[in-house]
């Protein structure tokens, strides 16, 4: 079975300090991942994706993730982050069969900047 | 352009009542999911639509809950004979068919609470 794992429900920084939010993942088959973000009172929005290819992702809004599969991670960087970031985190994976992609995620991590 | 939208925003029903949730998706798009997010969790996969045949309802918790698109654009969730574990934050998403890759666009859901 597949599953995800965000290893931290909390990140406090200050900022224009770096951060890492961590995602590992479980899966028997090929996976793709993605990277969701969700600000108050809103939808989830597409931070990045890795599908093949290069191993290191750039997205929306300076961040960026690396695909590792021998350690099963996509751990999500910004190496300065500003108080627009505060939003909760979601990484993912995609199970791509028949057409269609069920997304299974994680619980989330909840970035908190402080000036 | 429009984005996804959902109805209402809020539902407060008391138990044992039947509600029915509104997802408008992006116009186009043929794909159609149905997640769940109960408080402190990431969403769950509920069910997905190409246009109205309803392809996986194997999120579904149990047959209190349905869904539909008779027409492969509205859809509806409808939830019977409430129970207080239903309440969660009900999100709808649509994308492009076919595509590993392909985004899904979330709306900004429906906060269910069964009292």
């Amino acid at each position: 079975a597949q599953s995800v794992t965000q290893l931290d429900s909390q990140v406090p920084v200050f900022e224009e300090a770096p951060v890492e939010l961590r995602c590992n993942y479980s899966s028997s088959v090929s996976v793709y991942l993605f990277w969701y973000v969700q600000y108050p009172n809103q939808g989830l929005q597409l931070l990045l994706k890795y599908l093949s290819g290069s191993t290191l992702v750039k997205g929306i809004n300076g961040f960026e993730a690396e695909f590792n599969k021998s350690q099963t991670s996509f751990h999500l960087r910004k190496p300065s982050v500003h108080i627009s970031d505060t939003a909760e985190y979601f990484c993912a994976v995609g199970l791509f069969s028949g057409g269609y992609n069920k997304l299974i995620f994680g619980a989330g991590t909840r970035l908190a900047v402080h000036p | 352009g429009a984005g996804v939208s959902q109805s209402p925003r809020y539902k407060v029903t008391k138990r044992g009542q039947d509600v029915a949730l509104r997802c408008d998706p992006i116009s186009g798009h043929v794909s159609l999911y149905w997640y769940r997010q109960a408080l402190g969790q990431g969403p769950e996969f509920l069910t997905y639509f190409n246009y109205e045949a309803q392809q996986d309802k194997s999120g579904l918790p149990n047959d209190r809950f349905s869904a539909e698109r008779p027409e492969g654009s509205i859809s509806t969730l409808t939830i019977q004979r409430t129970e207080q574990r239903d309440s969660a934050m009900y999100r709808c998403a649509s994308s492009s068919p076919g595509l590993a890759g392909g985004e899904q666009y979330f709306g900004p859901g429906t906060r269910l609470t069964v009292t």
